[in-house]
């Protein structure tokens, strides 16, 4: 199926731990996008990535680790997870700027 | 900078009642105005989205209408169902031609039968 896909769904690990989140797209968008989602906190951009071996930080970078070296897969890595790290982590892709198109989320808890 | 900012919720209303969630933004230059739903344990998806002053962007029964001189895209629908029942982001897109966008925090619709 074409789209927007992330691995794991659901995730649990313990403090100090090193988590990769997968995310996979078929369309071939040029742009790339990592959020978490937290109550009240709403969205927040961790990292964003405009082409292939192009990335950048966004609002939220600490203790996060992004890779794109190739243009449909941008994994998501947590060097040493925390409990504050403990969210709903959502990636995005768009092929013109601004129009994402979201993949289904990934709950990671840290225990 | 660029700033959205959303009614708070939870939103309740009863079926078939007229739906509107402000959203009002700050920012530089011409930016495209969006709205997203996100149903319960699902991802956001695009609803409706305006790229210039006074455009109608319209979906499912939703509009919104982009007002430069308010700078507002209030989001609206006649007669909302159960199954609207979500969470709606008003976006916007940030300058540059770094292909952000900008959320609002998200307001929580309830519709009771």
């Amino acid at each position: 199926d074409a789209g927007i896909t992330q691995s794991p769904r659901y995730k649990i690990t313990e403090t100090g731990r090193q988590v990769t989140l997968m995310c996979h797209q078929t369309w071939s968008h040029s742009y790339m996008f990592w959020y978490r989602q937290d109550l009240g906190h709403g969205l927040r951009l961790i990292y964003y990535s405009a082409a292939a071996d192009i990335t950048d930080k966004g609002e939220v970078p600490d203790g996060y680790v992004v890779s794109r070296s190739k243009t449909e897969n941008f994994p998501l890595t947590l060097e040493s997870a925390t409990r504050s790290q403990t969210s709903v982590y959502f990636c995005a892709s768009s092929l013109k700027a601004h129009e994402q198109y979201f993949g289904p989320g990934t709950r990671l808890t840290v225990t | 900078g660029n700033s959205v900012t959303q009614m708070e919720g939870p939103v309740t209303l009863s079926e078939e009642a007229f739906l509107t969630i402000n959203c009002t933004y700050t920012a530089t230059g011409y930016p495209s105005l969006f709205w997203y739903v996100q149903y319960p344990g699902e991802g956001l998806q695009l609803l409706l989205k305006a790229t210039k002053a006074d455009d109608k962007g319209s979906n499912k029964g939703f509009e919104a209408t982009y007002r430069k001189e308010t700078t507002s895209f209030h989001l609206e629908k006649g007669s909302v169902q159960v199954s609207d029942s979500a969470v709606y982001f008003c976006a916007l897109s940030s300058s540059g031609n770094t292909g952000k966008l900008i959320f609002g925090q998200g307001t929580t619709l309830q519709v009771k039968p």
